[in-house]
């Protein structure tokens, strides 16, 4: 089992539309989830990041964080083709270390 | 803004070259991360440094080493390249308050031919 999950798509929404990106966990001490797009030929930039379980909006993004499901999404409402990128979803994990484990992406596109 | 830079956009090496990826932060971050990342696996962790001098293994060391001599600039090293490693190198920073997030570096991108 991957540590990190995700779908790798591609998730096709229209233009308006809200896409709805997921990801699981496996190890349950995770502390603290982010979300990165990354463009194709450039580096992931961060979008949001959720330590505590429920809702968190910034914008047109909302971060869904559900512990006990070892569960986050990232809703993107209002989908622009701009938002056509690859969503990284990536997990500190309660191993001391610093770093962040990384899922593979989803890929989204936003069709005009 | 955080600024992380790394030497070179594209690198073509032959096999069996020693090959160095260097990367720069200019924000004073303990933290510093070697990824790399390949289709349909994401990124995996190389290595990773938290203090000048120190470094960890992550969790696909093999073949790569590094160094940080100063705080600002931390080294991945390919002691004799081999064309598995062909692959996009991201060079990341981040300070030590808890569960700061990442910011990378352009990335290289190295082929080994």
């Amino acid at each position: 089992q991957k540590e990190v999950e995700q779908n790798s798509g591609p998730l096709s929404v229209p233009e308006g539309a809200i896409a709805s990106l997921n990801c699981t966990y496996s190890d349950r001490g995770s502390q603290s989830f982010f979300w990165y797009r990354q463009y194709s030929g450039k580096s992931p930039e961060l979008i949001m990041f959720i330590y505590s379980n429920g809702d968190k909006e910034d914008g047109r993004f909302t971060a869904q964080l559900n512990k006990a499901s070892q569960y986050v999404s990232l809703l993107i409402r209002d989908s622009q083709p701009s938002d056509s990128a690859t969503y990284l979803c990536a997990v500190n994990r309660n191993t001391g270390r610093r770093a962040l484990t990384f899922g593979s992406g989803t890929r989204l596109q936003v069709q005009p | 803004d955080v600024k992380v830079t790394q030497s070179s956009r594209y690198l073509v090496k032959r096999t069996g070259e020693k090959v160095f990826l260097e990367c720069v932060q200019d924000m004073d971050h303990e933290n510093m991360f070697w990824y790399r990342q390949d289709p349909g696996l994401g990124l995996r962790l190389i290595y990773f440094s938290y203090d000048v001098k120190m470094k960890e293994k992550g969790d696909i060391p093999e073949g790569y080493s590094v160094s940080r001599e100063k705080k600002e600039r931390f080294s991945l090293i390919l002691e004799s390249a081999s064309t598995n490693q062909t692959s996009m190198y991201l060079c990341a920073s981040s300070p030590t308050y808890r569960d700061s997030p990442l910011h990378f570096g352009n990335g290289t991108r190295l082929t080994v031919t």
